[in-house]
C-alpha cells in the first residue's frame, strides 16, 4: 500500500515553461487535492477534486490547471511558471466521509522557479 | 485566508516535559485536525476532534476543541527527542477546503 506518490520530488524550471505535477493514490479515496507550502507559512488550498470528473479551486488556484479523469490520479499542470510558484508542493486525498479520517499526504515535490 | 492560527510559533522544551500548543480559528467547523510535519517531509495526520467532541486522546496526545471559544489545544506528555517537528491545526468546515494555520515549531531537547 503505498498511500499518496508525488513525482518528481525535486524541479527546477525556466520562467515560461510549463509542466504537469503527478499525484496517485491507491486508497480508492474519494477526495484529493493540492497544496502550496510557503516558508513560515501553513499550507494553502489550489485546487481540490470530490470525485473523477470533478474539480474546483481552492484559495490560491492562479496559473494553475487540474483534472481528474481517474479516481487514482490528480495531476497539477503550471502553465507558465513563474518565480512566485517556487514552493512545495503537497498532495493530500481523503475519504468523502471527513467525519472520521484525516487526510493522506504525500512526500512533497519541491519546485524552484528560475 | 488562512483559518487557524497555531500558538506559540515556537516552543522548546526538555525530554520528559510536556508541550502544549493552542489554535484559534474564526468560523464554525465541522472537525478539527491536528497534522505533524518532520523537516523536509509531507504531513502526516495525528487526530481529528469532530465539533461536538470536547476531548480527545491518542496514545501521547490529547487534543480539546472549545467551539465557544473557538479554540483547541494539543497536549503531548512525556516528549521525546522525536516529536521534534512542525505541529499544525487544520480546520474542516465541511467545504472540502480544510485550512490550515502556519504551524508551531516543537524542538524537544536531549
Amino acid at each position: 500500500n503505498a498511500g499518496v506518490t508525488q513525482t518528481p520530488k525535486f524541479q527546477v524550471l525556466k520562467t515560461g515553461q510549463s509542466m504537469t505535477l503527478q499525484c496517485a493514490q491507491d486508497m480508492n479515496h474519494e477526495y484529493m487535492s493540492w497544496y502550496r507550502q510557503d516558508p513560515g507559512m501553513g499550507l494553502r488550498l489550489i485546487h481540490y477534486s470530490v470525485g473523477a470528473g470533478i474539480t474546483d479551486q481552492g484559495e490560491v488556484p492562479n496559473g494553475y490547471n487540474v483534472s481528474r479523469s481517474t479516481t487514482e490520479d490528480f495531476p497539477l499542470r503550471l502553465l507558465s511558471a513563474a518565480p512566485s510558484q517556487t514552493s512545495v508542493y503537497f498532495c493530500a486525498s481523503s475519504y468523502s466521509n471527513r467525519e472520521f479520517y484525516g487526510y493522506t499526504f504525500g512526500s512533497g515535490t519541491r519546485l524552484t522557479v528560475v | 485566508s488562512q483559518q487557524g492560527e497555531e500558538d506559540p510559533q515556537a516552543l522548546s522544551i526538555q525530554e520528559g516535559e510536556n508541550a502544549t500548543m493552542n489554535c484559534s480559528y474564526k468560523t464554525s467547523i465541522n472537525n478539527l485536525q491536528w497534522y505533524r510535519q518532520n523537516s523536509g517531509r509531507g504531513l502526516v495526520h495525528l487526530i481529528l476532534i469532530r465539533s461536538n467532541e470536547r476531548e480527545k486522546h491518542s496514545g501521547r496526545l490529547r487534543v480539546t476543541l472549545d467551539t465557544s471559544k473557538k479554540s483547541s489545544s494539543l497536549l503531548i506528555t512525556a516528549s521525546r527527542a522525536a516529536d521534534t517537528a512542525s505541529y499544525f491545526c487544520a480546520t474542516d468546515a465541511g467545504d472540502y477546503k480544510l485550512s490550515f494555520g502556519a504551524g508551531t515549531t516543537v524542538t524537544v531537547r536531549a
